[in-house]
């Protein structure tokens, strides 16, 4: 069952511009909700989390946004740099719980 | 510490034969987890320890699929009978008790198993 959805495989965007990374899920039990980056022959790196109580984290150039109501989370990246091309993964779990993952979308900033 | 480690990197093995991966998590972690990563798709859990205790156990792990951590420490994933099916990436991962972190998991760079 897919309770983790990103159903964009891509996204390109242009150096220096906006990247809004989308993903859904179904299970409303879930209430932590983190985002991954891969790089290819690498494991998945942690890059930034968010509980269910907030509706906003902030680190650096990259913001998690959640919105409960809607089940829905988005990662932006401002501004996009080369080197954050990469597949992202959002991931959700409940309380102390795996996590459960989607299928990534593959992210590609242009110079 | 050198994070999490895997090993092998890279596994060929004909079909029906027994493969064993091995993971290291990093030593102050104590929940250590176990995912499948097949091409196109996220990562599926498999199964996770606290310390040297199995917690939970995924559908998708048949009975040929056998994990296990002696002393809380490394991890082995053992699969008997390989299938072509179970060619996939196969990745391990550890982290600190949720309260005491942000929640991040640590991965280690997997172990890719091509059955022959």
């Amino acid at each position: 069952d897919q309770q983790v959805k990103q159903n964009s495989p891509s996204l390109s965007v242009q150096e220096g511009r906006i990247s809004i990374l989308n993903c859904d899920y179904t299970n409303s039990m879930f209430d932590y909700f983190l985002w991954y980056k891969k790089y290819p022959a690498e494991g998945p790196t942690f890059l930034i989390s968010i509980s269910s109580i907030k509706d906003k984290n902030e680190d650096g150039r990259f913001t998690v946004f959640l919105n409960k109501s809607a089940k829905h989370l988005s990662l932006h990246i401002v501004p996009s740099q080369p080197g954050d091309s990469a597949v992202y993964f959002c991931a959700a779990s409940a309380s102390n719980n795996d996590m459960r993952f989607g299928a990534g979308t593959r992210l590609t900033v242009k110079p | 510490d050198t994070g999490v480690s895997q090993d092998p990197r890279h596994k060929i093995t004909k079909r029906g034969q027994n493969v064993t991966f091995r993971c290291d998590p990093i030593s102050e972690h104590n929940r250590l987890y176990w995912y499948r990563q097949t091409l196109g798709q996220g990562p599926e859990f498999l199964t996770y320890f606290q310390n040297e205790a199995q917690l939970e156990k995924s559908r998708l792990l048949s009975d040929r699929f056998s994990a296990e951590r002696p002393k809380g420490s490394f991890s082995t994933l053992e699969i008997q009978r390989t299938e072509q099916g179970d060619s996939a990436m196969y990745l391990c991962a550890s982290s600190a008790n949720r309260v005491e972190t942000n929640y991040g998991y640590t991965f280690g760079s997997g172990t890719r198993l091509t059955v022959v």
